[in-house]
């Protein structure tokens, strides 16, 4: 498997707090996304980083801010939970654009209350 | 927008049947497709296609892309109760999209003994 960790793998929280959900890898990849899989709907791209500081929205990023400020490190933070955002997480990385598999981690499941 | 569309979205066979899974697609610049198995945990790798590589195989597993009709097949021959899972299909944009992918909403297939 990729080296790639998430924490923490399941999180309970009430609506209207933050959560900060980490991605740690350690490929050196450049390429690092947030995805999250809710049933029927497959997986849906949160946002996205294709460097240090670098980062773009995905097509369902409203409510979610992310950052990465070293290689190894992608954080997706829930600004304030609320229960639609009740998910299944997940990281990927890619070492190339396009062309390039994506790995995934092992998720986090959010519960929102 | 990108859409991928997976069809059908549930299968129900039994050991030794052949399957076989259709993916189309609608993607702006495409780049490459690809299939992932999703059991109890992260999806992980199957195939990836490309204009330059249109055809996979792996053991029992095989896989087509048509360009023309914007679409692919993923074939399980001799199935077994261990394919039982989520496969997914998504396809990878180019030019600035840094790799993004589009997922469908996956097809659930069960494998009876």
């Amino acid at each position: 498997d990729a080296g790639i960790t998430q924490s923490p793998r399941h999180k309970v929280t009430e609506t209207g707090t933050p959560v900060t959900l980490r991605c740690h890898q350690t490929e050196n990849h450049r390429y690092m996304y947030w995805y999250r899989q809710d049933p029927g709907h497959g997986l849906r791209l949160i946002h996205y980083s294709y460097g240090v500081k670098d980062t773009d929205k995905g097509e369902v990023s409203d409510g979610y801010s992310v950052s990465r400020s070293k290689t190894e490190d992608f954080l997706l933070t829930l600004e304030s939970a609320t229960s639609s955002q009740t998910s299944v997480y997940f990281c990927a990385i890619s070492e190339s654009q396009g062309k390039g598999e994506q790995y995934f981690g092992p998720g986090t499941r959010l519960t929102v209350t | 927008e990108d859409k991928v569309v997976q069809s059908p979205l549930s299968l129900v066979v039994h050991e030794g049947d052949t399957v076989t899974l259709n993916c189309s697609y609608e993607v702006t610049n495409f780049r490459s497709l690809l299939w992932y198995k999703q059991e109890k945990k992260a999806p992980t790798f199957l195939f990836m296609l490309t204009s330059s590589g249109i055809e996979k195989k792996s053991g029992r597993l095989s896989s087509i892309l048509d360009k023309k009709e914007l679409s692919s097949i993923l074939n399980i021959t001799a199935t077994q109760t261990g394919d039982s899972a989520i496969y997914l299909c998504a396809v990878a944009a180019g030019g600035t999209s840094y790799g993004k992918l589009t997922f469908g909403q996956g097809t659930i297939l069960t494998v009876h003994p």
